[in-house]
């Protein structure tokens, strides 16, 4: 199976600031099918990119998704108080389908 | 806009077996692969599978593909997993997920996608 490596564990930042996330296929993903959610304590994950790099609905565009074949990144552009959570990335190009470990953005 | 509301907690004794059960409201049902996702207190996400409900077809990880059971009921509108052999490292938040996209209908086989709508997850907790 595709093995999923984010990093960093966690991030510490202030509102306003630019988040880079980053998540490491331990082989080439399918079709870049690669997506990214957001969880909130308590909460669901939400979808914010598929495709590596397209917003899902309704999702801000300070969100944006990058990469291809094993290196992918997800970018907040200025965090804002609603972002501070836990961000996963999901590879669904092959099964079964897998997550990363995650990646907390904190407040610094 | 589609909602998925999943029954209650349940708590279970080892070795038992339990069904969760996940209902889809205000559209289109049986043409998206449901999934199920799994995440243990403060840990990660972890896929079990997912079925097609428009030909009742299952795809399991290899985890779990002895001990977990998909179906759906076309009529509800709603998708079931069943767990048995129940441990401990079986308490977890369990998730219901719908594929983003509508099957081709080209294949039985519920196709990989990524999960745009969830149902608020039940806790499953396994304790003597």
């Amino acid at each position: 199976e595709i093995v999923l490596t984010q990093s960093p564990a966690t991030l510490s930042l202030s509102p306003g600031e630019r988040a880079t996330l980053s998540c490491r296929a331990s082989q080439s993903v399918i079709s870049n099918n690669l997506a990214w959610y957001q969880q909130k304590p308590g909460q669901a994950p939400r979808l914010l990119i598929s495709a590596a790099s397209s917003r899902a609905t309704g999702i801000p565009d300070r969100f944006s998704g990058s990469g291809s074949g094993t290196d992918f990144t997800l970018t907040v552009s200025r965090l804002e108080p609603e972002d501070f959570a836990v961000y996963f990335c999901q590879q669904y190009g092959t099964s079964p389908l897998t997550f990363g470990g995650g990646t907390k953005v904190e407040i610094k | 806009q589609v909602q998925l509301v999943q029954s209650g907690s349940e708590v279970k004794r080892p070795g038992s077996s339990v069904r969760v059960s996940c209902k889809a409201s205000g559209g289109t049902f049986s043409g998206y692969p449901i999934n199920w996702v799994r995440q243990a207190p403060g840990q990660g996400l972890e896929w079990m599978g997912a079925i097609l409900p428009m030909f009742g077809s299952a795809n399991y990880a290899q985890k779990f593909q002895d001990r977990v059971s998909l179906s759906a009921d076309q009529s509800t509108s709603t998708a079931y997993m069943e767990l048995s052999g129940l441990t401990s490292q079986d308490t977890a938040v369990y998730y219901c997920a719908r594929a983003t996209s509508v099957t081709s209908g080209l294949s039985a086989i519920p196709h990989n996608d990524a999960f745009d709508i969830w149902g608020q997850g039940t806790m499953v907790t396994v304790s003597s």
